[in-house]
């Protein structure tokens, strides 16, 4: 069971370059989310999905794209890099319904814009 | 909205002895959620301990505790018998209970164990 996983774990660009950051998981989960962990501000949400089809923004949205196709795939698009958008980027999934809906991290995206 | 504040950026503790990390949170609502995440080295963020706000006994999990204080708003993670692989960050976290609400963070607490 692969859990959440990110492609890719390291990544430099330019300014004004774009990307697409990938984040998949095998475990049937509705919710889906986008954060970036910047020193000594915790980790901040950029865009969150609750199922196919549907995608909202979080806390700091401006930059970032995404879109939710699939239930399996979120993926989240820098159309212009900027040096402010250095930082470690974790997608995380969990299940909707029920109590015990834990919320489980992939390993994370070193992201660095020259 | 909520906010999460984990009042000590860093913390030490000697091999062997308990450590406590303090977090405040604040909200209006009655149902919720509250985490303690580990991040090590490794940069993988790991489940420590859950809280659900609607039980008043306090998590346990081996030798990480919680003080779970629902009135004063507050929630701290008690590290017992402190190994040198507890050396991490910890983020401290709260979910209002509603499928589709995202988990809030505070900004960390980095804890140093002293062998």
């Amino acid at each position: 069971n692969a859990g959440v996983t990110q492609t890719p774990k390291f990544q430099v660009l330019k300014t004004g370059q774009s990307m697409t950051l990938q984040c998949a998981q095998d475990m049937n989960h509705e919710y889906m989310s986008w954060y970036r962990q910047d020193p000594g501000m915790g980790l901040r949400l950029i865009h969150y999905s609750v199922g196919a089809g549907i995608t909202d923004q979080g806390e700091v949205p401006n930059g970032y794209n995404v879109s939710r196709s699939t239930t399996e795939d979120f993926p989240l698009r820098l159309l212009s890099a900027a040096p402010s958008q250095t930082s470690v980027y974790f997608c995380a999934s969990r299940e909707t319904s029920g109590r015990r809906n834990t919320q489980y991290f992939g390993p994370g995206t070193r992201l660095t814009v020259l | 909205a909520q906010t999460v504040t984990q009042s000590q950026p860093e913390m030490s503790v000697q091999e062997a002895e308990t450590v406590t990390l303090s977090c405040t949170y604040d909200t209006s609502e009655s149902d919720y959620y509250l985490f303690w995440y580990k991040q090590p080295p490794s940069r993988q963020m790991i489940l420590v301990i859950r809280q659900e706000a609607y039980k008043q006994q306090n998590a346990t999990e081996n030798r990480f505790s919680v003080n779970f204080q629902k009135a004063a708003k507050s929630f701290s993670l008690k590290i017992s018998d402190s190994q040198l692989g507890d050396a991490a960050m910890y983020f401290c976290a709260y979910r209002r209970n509603s499928g589709n609400t995202p988990l809030v963070f505070g900004k960390g607490t980095r804890l140093s164990v002293i062998a």
